[in-house]
């Protein structure tokens, strides 16, 4: 199993600042996710974040918007920049690992809940 | 494009009574299948899952098939308890090859009275 830990666990923000938020796995994994969840509002992947080559954004989302950064096998950064309101979520950090032999798992962060004001 | 599509909440039940939540799923290939939990103040925990037709997951009580023909992965249980409300997501991807990332359904709030 993989276990994520996420830093900050929350933060309040003003209009129009950057947050990174960061992502660390006990373990390597190659391929890392970053999700949203808006209040109320079910889990958007943002973009899937590969070591060693730009990640790849689902429709919708912007590399200026959310950078992402993946500099080795168990570390990634998001950051949301230029902050809104509409920005208030839940972002969640998810790695693809395994749980037993042959036994392929999602796992999740306990997420990053920001507020911006 | 993939998609998953589950019943509107919230689903209010007694205590001991019978779950069904609905899932139907749209895919361009085969995916593996998930039910996804998330308790209050908790963050997601994997519930169940299936990774191919007619195969059935099962956890701490719950179950969910697999149904190619229906396109279906419908997540029940037997007899509620208060602890099992939550919000349920279900979810797909394909885990060894392709797209590995989860596409989620809208998720169900669960509230079981006593």
């Amino acid at each position: 199993s993989a276990v994520i830990s996420q830093k900050p666990s929350r933060d309040i923000c003003q209009r129009g600042t950057s947050l990174t938020i960061q992502c660390q796995v006990d373990s390597q994994v190659t391929m890392m996710f970053w999700y949203r969840q808006q209040p109320g509002q079910s889990l958007t992947l943002i973009a899937t974040a590969n070591q060693g080559s730009e990640a790849t954004y689902e429709s919708g989302f912007v590399i200026d918007k959310f950078p992402i950064s993946r500099p080795n096998l168990t570390f990634s950064t998001l950051t949301v920049s230029n902050m809104s309101p509409e920005d208030s979520s839940i972002y969640l950090c998810s790695v693809q690992g395994r749980k037993g032999p042959g036994v392929r798992q999602q796992f999740f962060g306990p997420g990053t809940r920001l507020t911006v004001l | 494009g993939d998609s998953v599509t589950q019943m509107e909440g919230p689903v209010t039940l007694s205590e001991e009574a019978f779950l069904t939540i609905n899932c139907t799923y749209t895919a361009t290939g085969y995916p593996s299948l998930f039910w996804y939990v998330q308790y209050p103040g908790e963050g997601l925990q994997l519930l169940l899952k299936a990774t191919k037709a007619d195969d059935k997951g099962s956890n701490k009580g719950f179950e969910a098939t697999y149904r190619k023909e229906t396109t279906s992965f419908h997540l029940e249980k037997g007899s509620v308890q208060v602890s099992d409300s939550a919000v349920y997501f279900c979810a797909l991807s394909y885990m060894d090859t392709g797209r590995r990332a989860l596409t989620f359904g809208s998720g169900t709030r669960l509230q079981v009275q006593p």
